[in-house]
């Protein structure tokens, strides 16, 4: 089936830096999402965003973060600076209205 | 605002076993509801989908029944496998496939031969 790819896997960064997570969405989708889940616990929505904006964004999006898909390549979510509560695992999904795909996640470790 | 919310944790069942994992929603309006399965190191795949009330849902011998009246969408299948061990998500959208989806906390299913 379809499939969402993250890049990269995992990875290990020091806290105030700056991180940026990559998603390749399934190429027809028009919308796109990320999702925090942080381990054991359920996945909580961060953003979602359609024709190039911001449609809704969750409480546990911060100021820190931030969304942008230059130009039809990756759909990236940018945090900076990372801070501990980070920590966690990133899924980005995309649909087109009818059904959405998620990736394998992106686990970020703050250290 | 809207919510999910799975009663079971975790649930521990041999194969054939008869599998039930409860949800209950909470919404304004009239949500589309959904079941996703995780596997370790794995994203969320959709089992299935019902968008109005009585509607049945089902994929790979799970079935759920959308019930307005209680506000419930429970998973059930009749005789489970080794490898239906996974995490179960309820989940629900307000707006079909644009929207966002709010989970509930996850059932771990573990089924031991």
């Amino acid at each position: 089936g379809p499939k969402v790819l993250q890049i990269p896997s995992h990875q290990i960064i020091d806290m105030g830096q700056m991180v940026t997570l990559n998603c390749d969405p399934v190429s027809n989708h028009l919308y796109f999402y990320w999702y925090k889940q942080i381990l054991g616990q359920q996945m909580e929505f961060l953003v979602n965003f359609y024709n190039g904006k911001v449609m809704e964004k969750s409480k546990l999006f911060k100021d820190q973060f931030s969304v942008e898909r230059p130009d039809g390549s990756y759909f990236t979510l940018k945090i900076q600076p990372t801070a501990l509560e980070d920590s966690a695992v990133y899924f980005c999904a995309s649909s087109s209205r009818r059904e959405v795909f998620f990736g394998k996640g992106t686990r970020l470790t703050v250290v | 605002g809207d919510s999910v919310t799975q009663t079971e944790g975790q649930v521990a069942l041999s194969e054939e076993d008869f599998l039930t994992i409860h949800c209950n929603y909470s919404a304004s309006g009239y949500p589309t509801l959904f079941w996703y399965v995780q596997y370790p190191g794995e994203g969320p795949q959709l089992l299935f989908r019902a968008s109005r009330d009585k509607e049945k849902g089902s994929s790979r011998g799970f079935e759920a029944t959308y019930d307005k009246g209680t506000t419930s969408f429970h998973l059930r299948k009749a005789s489970v496998q080794e490898s239906d061990s996974a995490v179960y998500y309820c989940a629900l959208s307000d707006q079909g496939g644009s929207a966002k989806l709010i989970f509930g906390e996850g059932t771990k299913l573990t089924v031991s031969s």
